[in-house]
């Protein structure tokens, strides 16, 4: 079955340096994988995704991932984070076939420090 | 608009009661979809609606029960919640189901007492 896993459940970076937060699938074929990104009692919202083609994708609020199907990995990256960017981030794999669904990992929390 | 909005937003029912949530898009989306999150969890997946018809159901409680009455409008009917239900509902949309690049609304916080 489908899965992502998020070995990282907490991680803090002071503001202004890079980040990456780790994600590592589990999927025959090539997976649909997502970013979202959730501030504290609010909705998720899509940070990217990948399909297929370019393993470089970039998203929203200065964000990218890249695909590396050699080691099951589909790492977000941002080059300088922001105070706005301390949120809750999960990375999640879409289900293809009959049953098309969306599964989550179980999150990374992010904290920035001054 | 771009925006999925639930109402409301903070719901506390008594185990008794029987109570709606509500959701709705104007995207031109046809599926749309019932989450259920736990605090420091993620999203789980409840049901699934596809171009109005009931597509996944996550073998939730009968207590839950799912409505789409047209393609903009999605309902949660809660009856006979226990404690263990308190959590923040999650609704959302995507063109399709096949598509998964959703858009979620911000949540229902429920508490039932």
């Amino acid at each position: 079955a489908q899965s992502v896993t998020q070995p990282d459940i907490h991680i803090t970076v002071s503001e202004g340096a890079s980040l990456e937060l780790r994600c590592n699938y589990s999927y025959g074929a090539t997976p649909y994988l997502f970013w979202y990104v959730q501030s504290p009692g609010q909705g998720l919202q899509l940070l990217l995704k990948y399909f297929s083609g370019d393993t470089l994708v970039q998203g929203i609020k200065g964000f990218e991932a890249e695909f590396k199907r050699s080691q099951s990995s589909f790492n977000l990256r941002k080059p300088s984070v922001h105070w706005s960017d301390a949120a809750e981030y999960f990375c999640a794999v879409g289900h293809s076939g009959g049953y098309q669904k969306v599964t989550f990992g179980t999150g990374t929390k992010l904290q920035v420090i001054p | 608009d771009t925006e999925v909005t639930q109402t409301p937003k903070h719901l506390v029912m008594g185990m008794t009661n029987k109570k709606s949530l509500k959701c709705e898009q104007h995207m031109g989306h046809r599926a749309m979809y019932w989450y259920k999150q736990k605090a420091k969890k993620p999203p789980e997946l409840m049901f699934v609606y596809s171009y109005e018809k009931l597509s996944i159901n996550e073998s939730v409680p009968s207590r839950f029960s799912p409505e789409c009455p047209n393609s903009s409008l999605l309902n949660l009917h809660l009856h006979a919640l226990q404690p263990e239900d308190s959590a923040l509902y999650l609704c959302a949309s995507s063109p399709f189901q096949g598509d998964y690049g959703y858009t979620f609304g911000s949540g229902t916080r429920l508490t039932v007492v």
